[in-house]
């Protein structure tokens, strides 16, 4: 079936201007994470979604991160007045964590490059 | 905050020798371990997961061994060849996944 995808693939941005990037997961699954890649702070954490539970956000770095997902399903990751240290690869990932099954199936990423 | 290492941070083998990257981690109160490969430019392909109960999973070549009270996992890759040259990520999960830099692994042909 379908992986996890991402879009868009790549996204340059101006610093100071707004961007979201979409995040669809594996249907069925209920849990749906967000990390961050960059070369200097490797891969991290930044939030995560279980059904409808209120998400976790501990991971996110400043308030100027927000993320929904909508309908148990797609979800967005905004970043708004984006800065040059927010240039990274943002990955999604989806899981159906019910039983044993918690594997993290990862989408192929969005890479930001804010000039 | 749980931190993962990843030992080597590189290694360079010719086809047909046996793999071993390890990974320790601070934090042994885990649910279960996951092995991941990325190839450059790409995202993550996940090649085992390890329940915290288990001391060993099994994929083809593939073998991961977790010892959860010390806070290591091993992956084991028999018979190397070409495409297994990749970065190679262990990730515990405590409700998300903490990553290590990775062992990039170049298997000459």
């Amino acid at each position: 079936g379908a992986g996890v995808s991402q879009s868009p693939s790549n996204k340059v941005t101006e610093k100071g201007k707004d961007v979201e990037l979409r995040c669809d997961p594996i249907s069925g699954h209920t849990a749906l994470y967000w990390y961050r890649q960059s070369l200097g702070q490797g891969l991290e954490f930044l939030i995560y979604f279980q059904g409808n539970s209120a998400p976790d956000k501990s991971g996110l770095p400043s308030d100027r991160f927000s993320a929904e997902r909508t309908g148990g399903s797609v979800s967005t990751l905004t970043i708004q007045r984006t800065q040059q240290e927010d240039s990274a690869v943002y990955l999604c990932a989806s899981s159906l964590e019910t039983g044993t099954d918690y594997e993290q199936y990862f989408g192929p990423g969005t890479r930001l490059t804010v000039t | 905050k749980q931190e993962v290492t990843q030992i080597p941070a590189a290694l360079s083998v010719p086809e047909g020798e046996n793999l071993v990257l390890n990974c320790s981690f601070t934090d042994s109160a885990i649910y279960n371990l996951q092995w991941f490969r990325q190839d450059p430019g790409k995202g993550l392909t996940s090649l085992l997961l390890i329940q915290s109960s288990q001391r060993e999973q099994t994929s083809g070549r593939l073998n991961a061994s977790l010892d959860k009270s010390s806070g290591r996992s091993t992956l084991y890759i028999a018979a190397s060849q070409p495409g297994d040259s990749a970065t190679y990520l262990c990730a515990p999960w405590d409700y998300k996944l903490s990553f290590g830099a990775g062992t990039t692994v170049t298997v000459r042909a």
